[in-house]
């Protein structure tokens, strides 16, 4: 079973659609995260759950809306989103240590193979 | 933000030579972490440093953790066919936060 999946691989969207996007990780790790990736761009880093709770927000549109159920799932619910949103979304898991109430992230993240998203 | 300058940009190269890429940051980082995205897929870790000088390989790769800890290198020898893709660098700051490079595109001359 590959460590992190994403489906679905590629998605073209209107403005007017809602849509979502699902991870599933196989690892056993207790952190997910969302990243936006643009070309020729650093990888932007969008929500963080450790926990299952959201732990960032980096200034993210409110047209994108994460969701947690559990430690293994992620999903990223697309709702009105604009043609600069068009990229790819990329998920992600790593193994969280909590030392003395804080999230001592070991941060070797393990990636899916990301939806390319296309709005038009 | 913190960011990263990673170089170069993009390199070409002929099958066979030797390939080395860096980055850079103003900051000092606790991790550095090299990563590999092949089209079409998501980044796949490489290499993963957790000290300063530490000197790590994996095959024809090699990447070290710059002393002052506010640098990294990573370089292939031998260089494949199958080494074409972007290569992204990756620190964890005190904040425990990934900061990433814009990546470094590989590219085999014919």
């Amino acid at each position: 079973e590959t460590g992190v999946t994403q489906t679905p691989r590629h998605l073209v969207m209107g403005m007017t659609n809602k849509k979502s996007l699902k991870c599933e990780q196989h690892l056993g790790h207790n952190a997910m995260y969302w990243y936006k990736q643009s070309a020729k761009k650093p990888l932007e880093l969008m929500f963080v759950y450790n926990f299952k709770e959201q732990t960032e927000n980096n200034s993210v549109p409110s047209r994108f809306s994460p969701e947690c159920p559990n430690s293994s799932h992620l999903f990223l619910h697309l709702h009105t989103l604009q043609p600069e949103d068009s990229a790819l979304y990329l998920c992600a898991s790593s193994q969280v240590v909590r030392l003395a109430g804080t999230s001592r992230g070991q941060e070797t993240q393990y990636f899916g193979p990301g939806t390319r998203l296309l709005v038009l | 933000g913190q960011q990263l300058n990673q170089s170069p940009q993009s390199m070409f190269i002929q099958e066979g030579e030797d390939v080395s890429m860096n980055c850079t940051s103003s900051s000092i980082f606790n991790t550095w972490l090299w990563y590999k995205q092949d089209p079409g897929e998501g980044p796949v870790l490489l290499i993963a440093l957790y000290k300063a000088g530490e000197l790590t390989s994996n095959g024809r790769l090699t990447a070290q953790f710059g002393i002052t800890r506010k640098d990294s290198f990573l370089n292939i020898s031998a260089s494949i066919p199958s080494d074409v893709g972007i290569y992204f660098c990756a620190g964890d700051d005190s904040n425990y936060q990934l900061i990433w490079g814009a990546g470094t595109k590989l590219i085999i001359k014919p």
